[in-house]
């Protein structure tokens, strides 16, 4: 049982690439959350989805796109990096519960 | 805008001492309160959840909750040096979605 999975751990991009960031989880939630934390501060929500076929924005979607074709996975698209989104990107699952599940986390820097 | 507000230090305290941390929130009718630890590079690892007020227990972690006064606080026990970690606040806040608000976190610096 992996819990929840991410890739790549790190990567570099310049100005105006694009990359999809992977998420999986092995739990069988439904529930599911991508997050962006900047130095020093709290985790900010981008998009989360309530199970298969449904997402929705959350408080910084600007510049993110995802989808949710299975259960299991849950990838998060960047269209033309821009330097403000150098962050570290969370994933995240819950299911019944409320607690929340993270993965390791994805470092991306925009150059 | 409904937010989440947090010391975020560093608190010192030295080994064997009780470290407390605070968080107070704006949205009166928030139902979950949790508290995530997150060392430096790492992703945050559940420590607690509260639901209702008073005190719950778990080890050397006890949760404080007082949905009159908006706070919810984490005390430590024992402190250790392996405890030296921010700490990370989050609500379930009546936003219309399941999700959490997180504070930015207190970081806790634990002196051997």
């Amino acid at each position: 049982n992996a819990g929840v999975t991410q890739t790549p751990k790190f990567r570099i991009l310049k100005i105006g690439q694009s990359m999809t960031l992977q998420c999986t989880q092995d739990m069988n939630h439904n529930y599911m959350y991508w997050y962006r934390q900047d130095p020093g501060m709290g985790l900010k929500l981008i998009y989360y989805s309530v199970g298969a076929g449904i997402t929705d924005k959350g408080e910084v979607p600007n510049g993110y796109n995802v989808s949710r074709s299975t259960t299991e996975d849950f990838p998060l698209r960047l269209e033309l990096a821009a330097p403000s989104q150098t962050s570290v990107y969370f994933c995240a699952s819950s299911g019944a519960e409320e607690t929340q599940y993270f993965g390791p986390g994805t470092r991306l820097l925009v150059l | 805008q409904k937010e989440v507000e947090q010391n975020s230090g560093p608190l010192s305290v030295p080994e064997g001492a009780i470290a407390s941390l605070n968080c107070t929130y704006s949205d009166r009718g928030s139902q979950s309160f949790f508290w995530y630890r997150q060392y430096s590079g790492k992703s945050p690892e559940l420590i607690m959840s509260i639901y209702s007020n008073g005190d719950k227990e778990d080890g050397r972690f006890t949760a404080q909750l007082n949905k009159a006064s908006q706070y919810v606080s984490l005390l430590i026990r024992d402190s250790q040096p392996s405890d030296s970690a921010t700490y990370l606040c989050a609500v379930n806040m009546n936003t219309g979605r399941r999700a959490l608000t997180f504070g930015s976190g207190t970081r806790l610096q634990v002196q051997p």
